[in-house]
């Protein structure tokens, strides 16, 4: 059964700090990897999705990279700000569960003014 | 563009009532569908997907079940609630072997 672990926690910055959240999982054979946002109450934003075969994904001030072989994902926030303050969940697809994903429990981010 | 709806937003159920909860897709045709459930202090854990109408897959033993008697609509749905239904329900759609989006969610409280 994949399980997927997020360190830290949670974690708080000052403004204009990069930062990297890490995610590991236990089973390689995933079919792609998505991290998201989510504000407090609120549905999932997606932030970048890796395909397998891919390596990293950058959209704007975030870059996520994949090393499929040792089951780890980072993802890079540069210059962070205030409103970059939510969870930041990680979770892969796998192909047995019609590429259904599982989920980190996800880190707790809050960057202060 | 694609858009997906839930509701309502949020339900206050005593126990041992029954549950109605939707999901509908917009802009897309013969999605792959999900139920997710966030309780307090846990991970997201997967409930039922379905990879076409009629087809409904579940992944937890539970007493909540799914129905897709629409392409793209997808129900969530209990006969008689427990304590340990409470939680924020999320709804996702996904094109075939790709991206997954999530709806605004659905929170459950159960008394």
């Amino acid at each position: 059964k994949q399980e997927v672990t997020q360190i830290p926690a949670a974690l708080s910055v000052p403004e204009g700090e990069n930062l990297v959240l890490n995610c590991s999982f236990t089973d390689s054979a995933i079919y792609n990897l998505q991290w998201f946002r989510q504000d407090p109450g609120k549905g999932l934003t997606s932030l970048l999705l890796i395909q397998s075969s891919q390596r990293e994904q950058t959209s704007g001030r975030l870059n996520a990279s994949l090393d499929k072989s040792s089951g780890r994902s980072t993802l890079y926030i540069a210059a962070s700000q205030p409103g970059d303050s939510a969870t930041y969940l990680c979770a892969v697809a796998n192909s047995n569960s019609g590429y259904a994903l599982n989920f980190g429990k996800g880190t707790s981010l809050l960057v202060t003014p | 563009s694609q858009t997906i709806h839930q509701w309502p937003a949020t339900l206050v159920q005593p126990v041992g009532s029954p549950l109605s909860l939707e999901c509908t897709v917009e802009g897309t045709s013969n999605p792959n569908l999900y139920w997710y459930r966030q309780a307090a202090g846990r991970g997201l854990q997967l409930l039922f997907y379905s990879v076409g109408i009629g087809q409904i897959s579940s992944e937890v033993p539970q007493n909540l079940s799914a129905s897709r008697p629409q392409d793209r609509q997808f129900i969530l749905s209990s006969k008689k609630l427990l304590l340990s239904d409470s939680g924020f329900y999320l709804c996702a759609w996904e094109r075939k072997e790709n991206e997954q989006f999530f709806g605004p969610g659905t929170r459950l409280t159960v008394l």
